[in-house]
């Protein structure tokens, strides 16, 4: 069992539709990440937030956009998705994003998103 | 950028035998990081090397970090139809930033 939560865990869309990834830890940590995979390609890091602020964002286009609402949460927003983002989409934690900290991320089971 | 190599891509062992997947670096890392993706599943943490030179061992599974902090490897003594999924290395690169994955090699086992 993960503990990270993420919903939905499947969610097909049309490229007009507006919907919601969400992802809740209760681990206390204070690092939070969204990434991106693509079928047998390694996770691809789309945003971070440290201490509930957006501290990367590796030029992911303003289609998905983040927000963490408190320090236990947090969602990408999706609007107007082109078929090549589907994609699984998973949200980690980490204690810290500082160096020689543990720094281990701690997945959630991911949200498998299709857009037709 | 900083740049992980990881191969082979894809390995068929029958169970029982070894295997080892390898990952390289363009640049020195703090650290370096395994983690194990079943079918269908999320990547989950198995291990982290911090120490030039250093071996870690988890029952059947033997981590190695090269003494230039550049090479990594996994080795999985008798593989087991359990050792099946992707295994990713993931470096942090000398400044202590983001993690970056390799590619990942595919561990398929026969039974």
């Amino acid at each position: 069992d993960t503990e990270v939560t993420q919903t939905p865990k499947h969610l097909v869309m049309g490229m007009t539709n507006k919907k919601s990834l969400k992802c809740e830890q209760h681990m206390g940590h204070r690092a939070m990440y969204w990434y991106k995979q693509k079928a047998k390609k390694p996770p691809e890091l789309m945003f971070v937030y440290s201490y509930e602020k957006l501290s990367i964002n590796e030029s992911v286009p303003s289609r998905f956009s983040p927000e963490c609402p408190n320090s236990s949460l947090l969602n990408l927003h999706l609007h107007a998705l082109q078929p090549e983002d589907s994609a699984l989409y998973l949200c980690a934690s980490s204690p810290s994003v500082r160096t020689f900290d543990t720094g281990e991320l701690f997945f959630g089971e991911g949200s498998r998103l299709t857009v037709l | 950028g900083q740049q992980v190599m990881q191969i082979p891509q894809y390995q068929h062992v029958q169970e029982g035998e070894d295997f080892t997947t390898y990952c390289n670096s363009s640049t020195t890392l703090s650290n370096i990081q395994w983690y194990k993706q079943r079918p269908g599943g999320h990547p989950v943490f198995l291990i982290q090397l911090v120490k030039s030179g250093e071996v870690k061992k988890q029952k059947r599974l033997t981590f190695q970090f090269g003494e230039a902090k550049k090479n990594s490897s996994l080795h999985i003594t008798a593989t087991q139809t359990t050792d099946v999924g992707t295994y990713f290395c993931a470096g942090r690169d000398n400044a202590g930033n983001m993690l970056t994955f390799g590619g990942g090699t595919r561990l398929m086992v026969k039974p």
